[in-house]
């Protein structure tokens, strides 16, 4: 089974930061990776799909990298709506497993 | 508007059953790869279960051999029979679809939507 890691777990950022999230796989899944956004009560929100590509909707202030066990997402400059937890997926291999999710909170 | 509306949650015994639905709206269920998600009160997403497109079903080791996912053509829905049933299956429950391209194996894309969730607890 794929495995996934996420970095850091909790991340304190203020509005106007730029902060990257990784997300590490524990064996290559080429580019089969997407991002989510989830806000306390609410639905999970597909940021990014196919590690780099933007879902339609989402502020382009978000932004995914990566391919093989490394990648990343990036939030240019925080915003006040940004703060939640996001996880990441992979996407390859009969199991789509998520990783343990990382908390960005207010500073 | 594409939407999924999950019901059948409930209080249920340990090593009891339950079987979830997953109504969809404005796409077809069986020409998609559609999955079952679950969170636990305060904790992550886990993956639960695919059925591809063609038929095919996968399941999350914590949950093979007890859970079983199945679609109904004729009502558009996606259900999720759930047997044997722990304290440790005790989540929201979140039907989603997968977008994107998508292979016999692998999927380049995500979920979206998902449903709003029904909720399963597992207690004596």
């Amino acid at each position: 089974d794929i495995q996934l890691t996420q970095s850091p777990s909790f991340l304190s950022a203020s509005v106007g930061d730029r902060v990257t999230i990784t997300c590490r796989a524990s064996q290559g899944i080429s580019s089969y990776l997407a991002w989510y956004q989830q806000k306390p009560g609410k639905v999970p929100k597909l940021l990014i799909y196919a590690a780099s590509t933007l879902q339609s909707g989402v502020p382009s202030r978000f932004s995914g990298s990566g391919s093989g066990t490394e990648f990343t997402l990036t939030i240019s400059s925080l915003q006040p709506e940004d703060f939640a937890t996001y996880y990441c997926q992979q996407l390859h291999n009969y199991q789509f497993t998520f990783g343990p999710g990382t908390k960005v909170d207010i500073k | 508007e594409v939407q999924l509306v999950e019901s059948g949650g409930g209080l249920v015994q340990p090593g009891g059953s339950l079987r979830l639905s997953c109504a969809a709206s404005g796409f077809t269920v069986s020409t998609n790869y559609m999955n079952w998600v679950r969170q636990a009160p305060g904790r992550g997403l886990e993956w639960v279960s695919v059925i591809y497109s063609g038929g095919s079903t996968y399941y999350a080791d914590s949950v093979k051999g007890r859970f079983t996912i199945s679609r109904d053509i004729s009502k558009n829905t996606l259900h999720l029979q759930m047997s044997s049933l722990k304290p440790d299956d005790t989540a929201l429950y979140y039907c989603a679809r997968a977008i994107g391209f998508c292979t016999s194996t692998s999927c380049r894309g995500g979920f979206d939507p998902w449903g709003q969730g029904t909720l399963v607890t597992v207690s004596s």
